[in-house]
């Protein structure tokens, strides 16, 4: 079946670096993929919508400078934390869709990635 | 209100028994509607997703949607220790059909032997 993979699965980093997150459709292409993040006891929370080929459309109080999506191609995302602080630290979870399952589609998710900023 | 609300946690119920999870939402537009478990550490994976007004059923998990109620329900049936996990009420927002999910703030499950 189709998969999302996300890479890395885990990582830390000291507060004030930069922290790239990758996200690729492995048997499907994916024009839309979605970042989402989940804090401690908390539900996911949509991030933005990662668009190929375009700018990412990111949601309300969510910094675009800070959480730079790139698209490059329809089978990979890329989310990079830039200048992380320990506030960042949180579990981040990117998701597709089939192109041909556009329409009452559930989410294919990646694995996620479990930031620990210090 | 929020969009997508779930029954206050956590549920535990014996081995064995039924768990009855519940979820209401706010857009009378939405169409899409789905069950997501997630284990605790990990993405959540899709269970069940249901359209049309009615009972879905798919093993032992059954999904409920009353649209006039804006409510939706999962069952599961013949609880298993396994079932334990945190379980996510998601609808699309804006009451498309179109990727983007609100999700409830999920009800913790524990299924006991």
């Amino acid at each position: 079946g189709a998969v999302v993979s996300q890479h890395p699965s885990w990582v830390i980093c000291k507060s004030g670096t930069s922290v790239k997150i990758e996200c690729r459709s492995l048997d499907f292409q994916a024009t839309t993929m979605f970042w989402y993040r989940q804090f401690p006891k908390q539900s996911l929370m949509l991030m933005a919508t990662s668009n190929e080929g375009s700018k990412a459309t990111y949601e309300q109080g969510v910094e675009k400078d800070k959480f730079l999506i790139n698209h490059a191609s329809l089978t990979l995302s890329t989310l990079t934390v830039t200048s992380a602080h320990p506030e960042d630290s949180s579990f981040y979870i990117c998701s597709a869709l089939l192109i041909r399952d556009r329409d009452n589609s559930p989410l294919h998710f990646g694995n996620g990635t479990r930031l620990t900023v210090t | 209100q929020k969009e997508v609300e779930q029954n206050s946690g956590p549920l535990s119920v014996p081995e064995g028994a039924i768990a009855s999870l519940n979820c209401t939402y706010s857009d009378r537009v939405s169409q899409s509607f789905f069950w997501y478990r997630q284990y605790s550490g990990k993405s959540p994976e899709l269970i069940m997703s249901i359209y049309s007004n009615g009972d879905k059923e798919d093993g032992r998990f059954t999904a409920q949607l009353n649209k006039a109620s804006q409510y939706v329900s999962l069952l599961i049936r013949d609880s298993q220790p396994s079932d334990s996990a945190t379980y996510l009420c998601a609808v699309p927002a804006g009451g498309t059909s179109y990727g983007k999910l609100t999700f409830g703030q999920g009800t913790i499950l524990t299924v006991h032997p």
